[in-house]
């Protein structure tokens, strides 16, 4: 595709459900990463995959966070029995291959809403 | 372990004045620096970034910085700015050897008025 994809733009959950929010990279990019942006924040790394492989996990807040790419393209983010603290921003970006100093291409975020 | 400080949360400028917006970052190890731009309801986009070199970067829309080692500083600036340019504007570093994934600062509010 022309850019990295995210859906849904906007969520809204009530504490305690399950959500899960999907990123589609451009295509062809081998890293991926999740970051999560709180409101007046930068955003904080999550979670980071080389095609299916996440390899590197440091991030996640909690075990309530869980992230996968199963064939190496599309990911998806869960977050279970979601709490207030939760809400933010949630942004992926993907880069052509895995050296540093790579340029990320980021989407535009799922502004995550839990009540 | 890497940090960034942004040091200005929000920096409200004329339009055609000139700005620089202030990043200083901590490392333990060698770091490749970064900018990126924040429009409303866009994604990030990449201003400009120092791998090695020159230590004066050049990026898109008439921005450049300059990454000052003994400083551990690398401030963005713009001779004259235009009201597009009003956005959030982030200062990130990543490692040289070692993970990609990028450490933010909190960003900084460019406003520009007429």
């Amino acid at each position: 595709g022309a850019g990295v994809s995210q859906s849904p733009r906007y969520k809204v959950a009530k504490r305690g459900q399950d959500v899960a929010l999907r990123c589609d990279p451009i295509s062809g990019h081998v890293s991926l990463f999740w970051y999560q942006q709180a409101l007046g924040q930068g955003p904080e790394f999550l979670t980071y995959f080389q095609n299916e492989a996440q390899l590197d996990k440091s991030g996640l807040p909690s075990d309530r966070f869980f992230a996968e790419r199963p064939e190496g393209s599309v990911s998806t983010l869960k977050i279970q029995r979601t709490q207030q603290e939760d809400s933010a921003v949630y942004l992926c970006a993907s880069s052509l291959g895995v050296r540093t100093g790579e340029k990320l291409f980021f989407g535009s975020g799922t502004q995550l809403s839990v009540l | 372990a890497q940090s960034v400080t942004q040091l200005d949360s929000q920096v409200p400028v004329f339009e055609e004045a000139p700005v620089e917006l202030r990043c200083n970052y901590s490392s333990s190890v060698s770091v490749y620096l970064f900018w990126y731009v924040q429009y409303p309801n866009q994604g990030l986009q990449l201003l400009l970034k120092y791998l090695s070199g020159s230590t004066l970067v050049k990026g898109i829309n008439g921005f450049e910085a300059e990454f000052n080692k003994s400083q551990t500083s690398f401030h963005l600036r713009k001779p004259s700015v235009h009201i597009s340019d009003t956005a959030e504007y982030f200062c990130a570093v990543s490692e040289r050897q070692g993970a990609q994934k990028l450490v933010f600062g909190q960003g900084t509010r460019l406003t520009i008025n007429p």
